[in-house]
């Protein structure tokens, strides 16, 4: 069965500053990767996706993933966080044609 | 490209009553759309699957009975929760994908309050 953890709740990181956000997954097979942001009251926004290829992804409004295999982690980066970021962020993990199954999420709050 | 729909956006409904939501894809076929139930700061609990012209697949736990799916064209998925009570208010949200494709865009949700 696939999993995804996120080992953080909650992340409080000032303005300017770096983010990284965790994401741990279990899966029986190359998994198909994906991390999303929520607003409040909002649906899910895709930010990027993994596939297959270059490890390193790029996203939307300047946020990276980077696929570890040996380590099953998919962790979400920004190098200078806005305070428009401050939101909900889902990792998940699914199959072609399959379901996803999400992360608890990581609610981000930005310090200005 | 790729947006997702839903309608309405929030509704408030007196136990026993039926509401239906709609979720729309508005510029791709959606051969496969998604029904979440989503309760507050937690993360979204998949309560169905349907593919076009097909019974939806619910997941273990989820009352086919209670939250009614169809998916009758390619760009419509409807989601209703019948008889409603208290317990069912919660932010319901839809996502679609494409054929072949490998993700899933998702609606703006619909919150739902009974009353």
């Amino acid at each position: 069965a696939q999993s995804v953890t996120q080992p953080d709740i909650h992340i409080t990181v000032s303005e300017g500053a770096s983010l990284e956000l965790r994401c741990n997954y279990s899966y029986g097979a190359t998994p198909y990767l994906f991390w999303y942001v929520q607003s409040p009251g909002q649906g899910l926004q895709l930010l990027l996706k993994y596939f297959s290829g270059d490890t390193l992804v790029q996203g939307i409004k300047g946020f990276e993933a980077e696929f570890k295999r040996s380590q099953s982690s998919f962790n979400l980066r920004k190098p200078s966080v806005h305070w428009s970021d401050a939101a909900e962020y889902f990792c998940a993990v699914g199959a072609l044609a399959g379901k996803s199954t999400f992360g608890d999420g990581t609610t981000l709050t930005v310090k200005p | 490209g790729a947006v997702v729909s839903q309608h309405p956006s929030w509704v408030i409904c007196k136990s026993g009553t039926s509401v239906k939501i709609e979720c729309r894809s508005l510029d791709f076929q959606a051969t496969t759309m998604f029904w979440y139930r989503q309760f507050p700061k937690q993360s979204l609990m998949l309560m169905a699957t349907s593919n076009e012209g097909s019974k939806a697949t619910y997941e273990q736990g989820v009352e086919k009975d209670k939250f009614l799916i169809n998916h009758a064209s390619l760009t419509l998925s409807t989601l209703t929760v019948t008889s409603a009570h208290p317990e069912d208010s919660s932010f319901y949200i839809c996502s679609a994908r494409g054929h072949e494709q490998e993700t899933q865009y998702f609606g703006p949700g619909t919150r739902l309050l009974v009353l």
